[in-house]
């Protein structure tokens, strides 16, 4: 079965600051990964995926992240966050095709002005 | 309507009671998910569709959760003799035909209470 882990629950950061919100998965085949958000009241959107080719992928609102199979890690980066940033980030998996995702916990990012 | 919709987005009922929550996915997809999301945790995969059939129900938590797609659009969640425990927020979510590397698209979700 595959699980996903994010390392930080909380984060709270203040506006201009870098962020990197980590992630690891557990299924040793291929997979596809995902980075969702979640803004206040509002419903699930797609920030990034990385399916196959280039780790290092490049997603919405100046997000990015890279795969490093070796690590089995997806992590998140923005080099500047914005106040508007603040949201549940979710990272998450399928095993291709059409499957269920498997999420991780979440992250609650809290950006201060 | 060009996202996915599920009614009603709020829902409080009595411990026993039976519900059903609906959700409309995005017009022409053939793939439909539905996700249980408990306060402080990642959305957790409950049953997948493809067309009018479940592919795959293996997160269907016990036999009082039943999920239906009749005729391959709308589908329903059905929950019978509901318990404080699925209390949560239910998720939908669709996706284009079957293939590799799908993006599924999600709901604002309908939050279940149950007293």
């Amino acid at each position: 079965a595959q699980s996903v882990s994010q390392h930080n629950h909380h984060v709270i950061l203040s506006e201009a600051a870098s962020l990197e919100l980590g992630c690891n998965y557990s299924y040793g085949g291929t997979v596809n990964l995902f980075w969702y958000v979640q803004y206040p009241g509002q419903h699930l959107q797609l920030l990034l995926k990385y399916f196959s080719g280039d780790p290092l992928v490049k997603g919405i609102k100046g997000f990015e992240a890279e795969f490093i199979k070796s690590k089995f890690s997806f992590n998140l980066r923005k080099p500047s966050v914005q106040w508007s940033d603040t949201a549940e980030y979710f990272c998450a998996t399928s095993r291709g095709g059409a499957d269920g995702l498997t999420f991780g916990k979440g992250t609650h990012l809290i950006i201060q002005p | 309507g060009a996202g996915v919709s599920q009614t009603p987005s709020n829902k409080v009922t009595e411990k026993g009671k039976y519900v059903e929550l609906r959700c409309d996915p995005i017009s022409g997809h053939t793939a439909l998910y539905w996700y249980r999301q408990s306060l402080g945790q990642g959305p957790e995969f409950l049953i997948y569709f493809q067309g009018t059939g479940a592919a795959d129900d293996s997160g269907l938590p016990n036999d009082r959760f039943f999920a239906v797609r009749p005729e391959g659009s709308v589908s329903t969640l059905k929950i019978q003799r509901t318990e404080r425990g699925d209390s949560a927020v239910y998720l939908c979510a669709s996706s284009p035909s079957i293939g590799k590397d799908t993006e599924a698209f999600f709901g604002q979700g309908t939050r279940l209470t149950v007293v």
